[in-house]
């Protein structure tokens, strides 16, 4: 079955300490991207990545990190969490930035 | 600054009822639109796209439309049904020299009551 698989689904951390979502895709999709949802904001980009080894700044990139080592994973990385960083977040996958598949979501709680 | 708006923030309605939701953007270059439905808890699902030179585009009782002149979009659900609650999310793709770009309006909540 075609689908984009995030973990953790729900995670509660404490400020400070780093943690890594994982995304992965099973389409063989050059384009992945993530993002954050908050309410009343919408969905917002914090990465994208054109192909592999290639990646680059969405509008909210500040605290964040991504890697793009294989077509498949684009795993997010927070370094150093902060509460402002609490937020639901989805990693989205597609042959072009347009047609997007989406994941089901991870609801990260920075205590 | 590229932007799209969506009305109304939240609905209501009457299971089997009608209703139509809106989208307007300020997004260029234009590239194409598209509207998301986002159940509680998942992520987003497209529902249809559409380019500059289409109208209309349906899928089953969900049908868009678009008019390039103005910067509008509807989506209008027919004989609506409890599944369809959930937030419908219109996005706008805008051509740049660095591949397309998205712009994404923060949806509007639909709850399908008995």
């Amino acid at each position: 079955e075609a689908q984009v698989t995030q973990n953790p689904r729900y995670l509660i951390t404490v400020t400070g300490k780093k943690l890594t979502v994982t995304c992965s895709q099973n389409m063989n999709h050059e384009y992945m991207s993530w993002y954050r949802q908050d309410p009343g904001l919408g969905l917002r980009q914090i990465y994208y990545s054109m192909n592999v080894e290639v990646t680059d700044k969405g509008d909210v990139p500040e605290g964040y990190k991504v890697s793009r080592k294989e077509k498949r994973n684009f795993p997010l990385i927070l370094e150093s969490p902060s509460p402002n960083q609490t937020s639901l977040y989805f990693c989205a996958s597609s042959l072009t930035a347009d047609t997007q598949y989406f994941g089901p979501g991870t609801r990260l709680t920075v205590l | 600054k590229n932007q799209v708006e969506q009305s109304p923030q939240s609905l209501i309605i009457l299971e089997g009822k009608n209703c139509t939701l809106q989208c307007n953007y300020t997004v260029s270059p234009f590239s194409n639109l598209r509207w998301y439905k986002q159940d509680t808890g998942r992520g987003p699902v497209s529902l249809t796209i559409m380019t500059f030179s289409e109208n209309t585009k349906s899928n089953g009782r969900y049908t868009a439309t678009l008019d390039a002149d103005t910067k509008q979009s509807s989506l209008h659900i027919t004989a609506s049904q409890l599944s369809d609650s959930a937030s419908y999310i219109c996005v706008v793709s805008a051509t740049t020299g660095g591949g397309n770009k998205l712009t994404f309006g923060t949806g509007t909540q639909l709850k399908v009551e008995l």
